[in-house]
């Protein structure tokens, strides 16, 4: 069975600093991996996401995500933070054999960046 | 500009009333889902529909109904028998294959 995994369900960041959001995710074939931002009272914005090759995914707003197959993980990072990248994020993968209906969320990490 | 449009934003209901969420998008999309997403849940899949008069139960189907008549509209039907029907749903479409999905911007549910 497929699962996804986001071990904090918050993460506090002084602005300038780098921040780092986690994944790790369970999948029987080759993992398509995704990073969506909500904020409050909206729908989920799509950050970048993994399905092969180098295994550095930039995105969008200066995020980056790193693929890291043996660790099973997909951390979302981003070398300086902004006030405005406080947001609830959510990591997301399916299997390559299944379709988008087979997506699975992981619970949100609550991201709050402080001035 | 083009998106997922649902409507209303809020919705309030008394208990033991059938309820129906509008989702319409003009992107052009074949896929549409419905997700429910309570407070630390995550988002969990309802209904999903790959094309026209063609959708597929989720993860929690159970009390909803879909209809998917046309490509752009996928309305979500909340009926009474949804024990814990309050919360946030939120629409999403997208192409076939590895392309993200895109969001509405939800309608938050109030049942009592």
């Amino acid at each position: 069975a497929q699962s996804v995994a986001q071990p904090e369900d918050q993460v506090n960041v002084a602005e300038g600093n780098p921040l780092t959001v986690k994944c790790t995710y369970s999948v029987s074939g080759n993992p398509y991996l995704f990073w969506y931002v909500q904020y409050p009272n909206r729908g989920l914005q799509f950050l970048l996401k993994y399905i092969t090759g180098d295994n550095l995914v930039k995105g969008s707003y200066g995020f980056e995500a790193e693929f890291n197959k043996s660790q099973t993980s997909f951390h979302l990072k981003k070398p300086s933070a902004l006030v405005s990248d406080s947001a609830l994020y959510f990591c997301a993968v399916r299997d390559d054999g299944g379709s988008q209906g087979n997506l699975i969320f992981g619970k949100g990490t609550k991201l709050s960046v402080k001035p | 500009d083009g998106g997922i449009t649902q409507s209303p934003k809020y919705l309030f209901r008394k208990e033991g009333q059938n309820v129906t969420l509008s989702c319409e998008q003009n992107l052009n999309h074949d896929a549409m889902y419905w997700y429910r997403q309570d407070p630390g849940q995550g988002l969990r899949l309802i209904y999903y529909s790959q094309i026209v008069n063609d959708f597929q139960k989720g993860d929690i189907a159970e009390g909803y109904s879909v209809s998917r008549e046309k490509k752009e509209s996928f309305p979500l039907t909340v009926t009474s028998a949804q024990k814990n029907p309050t919360a946030f749903y939120l629409c999403a479409s997208s192409v076939p294959g590895n392309s993200p999905l895109h969001f509405g911007n939800g309608t938050r549910l109030t049942v009592t």
